[in-house]
């Protein structure tokens, strides 16, 4: 089975302090994403990789980084965090498949900026 | 931004009924795909619908897809209480390798 982990179930973070949200897929896959969920917002886009060192910013990048310097890891990167930056962070992985073929998702980490 | 709408936005049935939840899209697709997310926790994949097909099978769930009304439906037959969650339609496109999400339909099935 794929597996998807993330370094947190639940953060706590203080506003401005910088936030390492750590990505590690077993499967080799190529392509890796971050998500973030909010209520009524569904799943929007923050970055995704398609290979190692390569990023492309998805539909919300701004106030985030991203870091790939092995296959199997992908880190979302809040360079200094702000309140409304408090979200569930989901990360996922899939293979080097045009059409985007299916996503495996890791369980979540809820990150709360206070 | 958005491509798949799920309809309805929230269902509430009883332990034994069928549910049925529907996703539209707006443009030509590869693929289109179903998660189910429990609460506080990631998506997982339920199935995928190649644009050449029309219908599928994985247990309890039926999926059918038609290219012609751009929309996509979700039947859990015999639903349990387990299948409270959230359902999302994805669908994939072109050359891309990202899918786009929906905003989901909640689930909630009463025991």
């Amino acid at each position: 089975d794929v597996k998807v982990t993330q370094s947190s179930r639940y953060l706590v973070k203080r506003t401005g302090e910088k936030v390492f949200l750590e990505c590690v897929q077993d499967m080799d896959h190529e392509n890796m994403f971050w998500y973030r969920q909010d209520p009524g917002l569904g799943l929007r886009l923050i970055y995704f990789s398609y290979d190692v060192k390569m990023k492309e910013k998805g539909d919300i990048p701004e106030g985030y980084s991203v870091s790939r310097e092995k296959k199997e890891r992908f880190s979302l990167i809040l360079e200094s965090a702000s309140t409304n930056q408090t979200s569930m962070y989901l990360c996922a992985s899939s293979p080097e498949v045009a059409g985007a073929e299916t996503q495996y998702f890791g369980p979540g980490t809820r990150l709360l900026v206070l | 931004s958005q491509q798949g709408e799920e309809d309805p936005q929230a269902l509430s049935i009883q332990e034994g009924e069928n549910a049925t939840m529907n996703c539209s899209y707006k443009t030509s697709i590869n693929n289109l795909q179903w998660y189910r997310q429990n609460s506080g926790r990631g998506l997982v994949h339920l199935i995928l619908i190649r644009s050449n097909e029309r219908e599928k099978h994985s247990g309890r769930l039926r999926v059918t897809l038609d290219t012609s009304k751009k929309s996509s439906s979700l039947l859990i037959t015999a639903s349990r209480a387990a299948d409270t969650a959230s359902y999302f339609c994805a669908t994939g496109s072109g050359g891309s390798y990202i899918p786009t999400f929906g905003r989901g339909t909640s689930l909630i099935v009463h025991p």
